[in-house]
């Protein structure tokens, strides 16, 4: 079993503030990491795929960074708007084993 | 969109009966997965599925059983459902290799009462 840890589990902002979280994991025997979007009532969908330390991703206002030597990843979201209210999920894909590790998320709710 | 459909979307069912979620693709990917969602657990792998009638356990797989006898079909099943299996249930699809991200179906809401 993989320990991943996210952190905050929820987080409230206002409308136009920037914020970030974390997803933390053990650094030994990296292979991948996948942010994934789930909004309510949605099923989860892929945002970023990362596989070197050092990477970093940028889809419109929200970016990830990857270091794989001490073990974290972390998501930033810059001018925060109300439909980037969701839970954020950071994912391990399948290598040795067999199947996604995932975490538990941030819930993230932007406040008009 | 990936091709991954769940059925049926919402169910109520009674203590005791079982009760079969099916989850179908159309994209041919080796694994299949399926999760409950509750408040305060994030996503918890229940069983997968590597490959034609192979399956494993996941963190949380008491009480429920699985099949897939072809590559497009997993079928999850709670041989006595109970109230404690009332949740979302999310079937997954996926390849292995460092890029293959999960895609997942619609959810199931199960509600047993």
């Amino acid at each position: 079993i993989l320990n991943v840890e996210q952190s905050p589990q929820s987080l409230h902002v206002q409308e136009g503030d920037s914020t970030n979280f974390t997803c933390s994991f053990p650094s030994s025997n990296f292979y991948a990491l996948h942010w994934y979007r789930w909004e309510t009532a949605k099923s989860p969908e892929a945002l970023f795929v990362m596989t070197l330390n050092g990477d970093e991703k940028k889809k419109g206002r929200i970016s990830a960074t990857l270091n794989t030597k001490e073990g974290y990843s972390y998501l930033y979201i810059k001018g925060s708007q109300p439909e980037d209210s969701a839970t954020y999920l950071c994912a391990f894909p399948p290598h040795t084993g067999n199947q996604f590790y995932f975490g538990t998320g941030t819930s993230l709710t932007v406040i008009p | 969109d990936a091709g991954i459909t769940q059925s049926p979307r919402h169910k109520v069912t009674e203590t005791g009966t079982p009760v079969t979620l099916r989850c179908h693709q159309t994209e041919n990917h080796r694994y299949m997965y399926w999760y409950r969602q509750d408040p305060g657990h994030g996503l918890r792998l229940i069983h997968y599925s590597y490959g034609v009638k192979d399956t494993d356990k996941g963190e949380v797989s008491d009480g429920y059983s699985v099949s897939r006898s072809k590559t497009e079909d997993f079928l999850l099943t709670l041989e006595s459902a109970t109230s404690s299996q009332t949740s979302v249930y999310f079937c997954a699809i996926g390849g292995q290799g460092a890029n293959t991200e999960a895609f997942f179906g619609q959810g199931t809401r199960l509600t047993v009462v």
